[in-house]
């Protein structure tokens, strides 16, 4: 089983539509970070998280919200989705002392 | 600052040597990773470097860290198809806490 677990791995949806990505992790790890990766523009944090109780906005969080649901949980949801969210998204955990990420494998989201 | 930069495409024959390059900001980033991802898949990290390091080899890989100018780079040996990727360094800078990616390397190795 992958250490980090995202679903879905792929989503079409319409605009304005709400949609919520979920993502899980058996790795124990306390910090947790949702990317988004686009051509060219390699990977821009989006949130956050170094806690159940911690929340923080990245470079592009406008947009978008999360939730810290439990240790192993960080769902991200767009609210009202658009078409220049189509990108794949990645969510990740580190470790406190090495800042090793690990990431899971991605959902590609696509709004029409 | 946190501007990690990386140049955006490499092609190399299968068993040259490819050498990936990468140029950060911050001097007192405590790590500096290598990560590698494959089409369709997640990053995965493929080799770290503490800072107080000039060298770090493992097995066909080579990291070199120049503190001075602030330069990373990857060496792959022998590159394999295998080894056609997106290559991403990266930093943690002082007091940030979280990882800032450079933009990526595309490598393509020519059987």
């Amino acid at each position: 089983d992958a250490d980090v677990t995202q679903t879905p791995r792929n989503r079409i949806t319409k605009t304005g539509k709400r949609i919520m990505l979920e993502c899980s992790q058996t790795k124990g790890h306390d910090r947790m970070y949702w990317y988004r990766q686009d051509p060219g523009l390699g990977l821009r944090l989006i949130y956050y998280s170094f806690d159940v109780k911690d929340i923080n906005k990245g470079e592009i969080s406008d947009g978008y919200s999360v939730s810290r649901q439990a240790q192993a949980k960080f769902s991200l949801s767009l609210e009202s989705a658009i078409p220049n969210q189509t990108a794949l998204y990645f969510c990740a955990t580190s470790d406190t002392g090495t800042g090793k990420a690990f990431f899971g494998q991605g959902t590609r989201l696509t709004v029409v | 600052g946190e501007d990690v930069e990386q140049s955006l495409f490499l092609s190399v024959r299968e068993g040259d040597s490819s050498v990936i390059n990468c140029t950060y900001t911050d001097s007192s980033s405590t790590y500096l990773y290598w990560y590698k991802q494959e089409p369709g898949a997640g990053l995965q990290l493929l080799t770290y470097i503490f800072s107080n390091m000039d060298m770090k080899q493992d097995q066909r890989l080579t990291v070199l860290l120049n503190k001075k100018d602030k330069h990373l780079s990857l060496r792959i040996a022998d590159t394999q198809t295998g080894d056609s990727a997106i290559y991403f360094c990266a930093e943690i800078p002082y007091g940030n806490n979280r990882l800032a990616f450079g933009k990526g390397n595309q490598v393509v190795v020519i059987p």
